[in-house]
């Protein structure tokens, strides 16, 4: 069991093309948290669900990404016509909720755009 | 924009020696401010999670400090070992989102 796993690992696709990432978090983490980290940066925060809702969508970079998360647990991140500049590592985190609980993170997904 | 300040960008120490560094975050709407630690080629690891001013939290050899007031926290490594190479986050809960610091690039030499 069970930490954060998400899929796929590695992500090699053309520019244009839509991709999806996958995350599963632990059970029972009511809420979920994308990043991305791109080569040289630190972690951008993307967006964060408490539940199946994201109350706060403004962390996505465009109008090309989005993400939605049902039954409270597995959470898709969607990348439409992706540019070069998506290339980067996209990590999940979930955790129990509150602020003053630790994010689990999970080995993330490295997505290169040719 | 509120900007989480992680200082110095990167660290060499020699095996043995004690450090620390720092993180500054905005002093209004405290929440909670969290540690983590990230090493190459896996994932950031949760060190610790602050709440109260004043607090120390101790994991080992790795303590951390808190300042809510002047919006600081320390974090400080005792007799720094290999292992301990990562780069350290710390990051700080805001309304709807996280904000990482860029961190702390420590390289312990043998």
């Amino acid at each position: 069991g069970a930490g954060v796993s998400q899929s796929p690992s590695n992500k090699v696709t053309e520019k244009g093309k839509d991709v999806e990432l996958r995350c599963d978090p632990i059970s029972g983490h009511t809420a979920l948290y994308w990043y991305r980290q791109s080569l040289g940066q630190g972690l951008e925060f993307l967006i964060y669900f408490q539940g199946n809702s994201a109350p706060d969508k403004s962390g996505l970079p465009s109008d090309r990404f989005s993400a939605e998360r049902t039954g409270g647990s597995v959470s898709t991140l969607t990348i439409q016509r992706t540019q070069q500049e998506d290339s980067a590592v996209y990590l999940c985190a979930s955790s129990l909720g509150q602020d003053n609980q630790p994010q689990h993170f999970g080995d993330g997904t490295r997505l290169s755009i040719l | 924009i509120l900007n989480v300040e992680q200082s110095p960008q990167s660290l060499h120490v020699q095996e043995g020696d004690s450090t620390n560094f720092t993180c500054s975050f905005p002093s209004s709407n405290f929440y909670a401010l969290h540690w983590y630690r990230w090493e190459t080629a896996k994932s950031p690891e949760a060190l610790f999670v602050m709440t109260l001013n004043g607090d120390e939290k101790k994991k080992g050899r790795i303590s951390a400090t808190l300042n809510t007031k002047e919006g600081y926290s320390y974090l400080y490594i005792k007799g720094s070992q290999p292992e301990d190479s990562a780069t350290y986050l710390c990051a700080f809960p805001n309304n709807n989102d996280m904000r990482f610091g860029a961190g702390t690039r420590l390289t312990v030499k043998p």
